[in-house]
């Protein structure tokens, strides 16, 4: 089966600073990319997904880049804002009948002042 | 809309005990999920719907039986609850183009 893996597992930046997650995937069928935050208590909100015929994509402050040769993707958060401060997971599905997500392990992203 | 529910919000069982936790999602989409979150471990699937009337295993299925009940409903029961259930317990459904919104959790505790 699949198998994602995450780092770091914890990341403090300075408010204003930039922010990287990294994640590789074991499957070459998987063509499917989310990226979750969920903060304490909460629920995992997908951010951004990235699919295996784009290389990158954008929504505001937020980047996702995929490498389907090396099998990784990335996170980029800039201009980062104590607000970002939550876990965030990024995952991999084959997308067939459904979207089974194999999830990586977190990273505890702090953003201090 | 309410998007995906889950009850109950909390739930703490004896060991050998059952229970069922609850599901529905109200974005008329056809593929649901059940997943279990431990700490350090992210999220695992245990079992999924990809249309009303089947249901397949996940990663984690051991323990868990699972029911579609309708297109918005889908239910997971513990029959024998064991302490290494204890988890939290998050529902999530997923419409064409494979997004997956999750429900609020259920924090189970097996004693």
């Amino acid at each position: 089966g699949e198998n994602v893996e995450q780092h770091p597992s914890t990341l403090s930046v300075q408010e204003g600073d930039s922010a990287v997650i990294k994640c590789t995937y074991s499957d070459s069928a998987s063509n499917y990319f989310p990226w979750y935050k969920q903060e304490l208590g909460k629920r995992p909100q997908l951010i951004i997904d990235i699919r295996s015929n784009v290389g990158e994509k954008k929504d505001q402050r937020i980047a996702v880049t995929l490498n389907k040769t090396a099998k990784h993707f990335s996170l980029h958060i800039t201009e980062t804002q104590p607000e970002d401060s939550a876990v965030y997971f990024c995952a991999a599905s084959w997308t067939g009948t459904a979207s089974k997500l194999t999830f990586g392990t977190g990273t505890r992203l702090q953003v201090t002042l | 809309n309410a998007g995906v529910t889950q009850t109950p919000k909390f739930q703490v069982l004896k060991t050998g005990q059952s229970m069922t936790l609850q599901c529905a999602q109200d974005m008329n989409h056809n593929s649901m999920y059940w997943y279990r979150q431990d700490p350090g471990m992210g999220l695992r699937l245990i079992y999924y719907s990809a249309s009303e009337g089947t249901t397949d295993k996940g990663e984690v299925p051991n323990g868990y039986n699972v029911s579609r009940l309708n297109k918005r409903e889908f239910s997971l029961r513990l029959e024998s609850a064991a302490p290494s259930q204890t988890s939290v317990y998050f529902c999530a459904s997923s419409g064409p183009y494979y997004e997956q919104y999750f429900g609020p959790g259920t924090r189970l505790t097996v004693t």
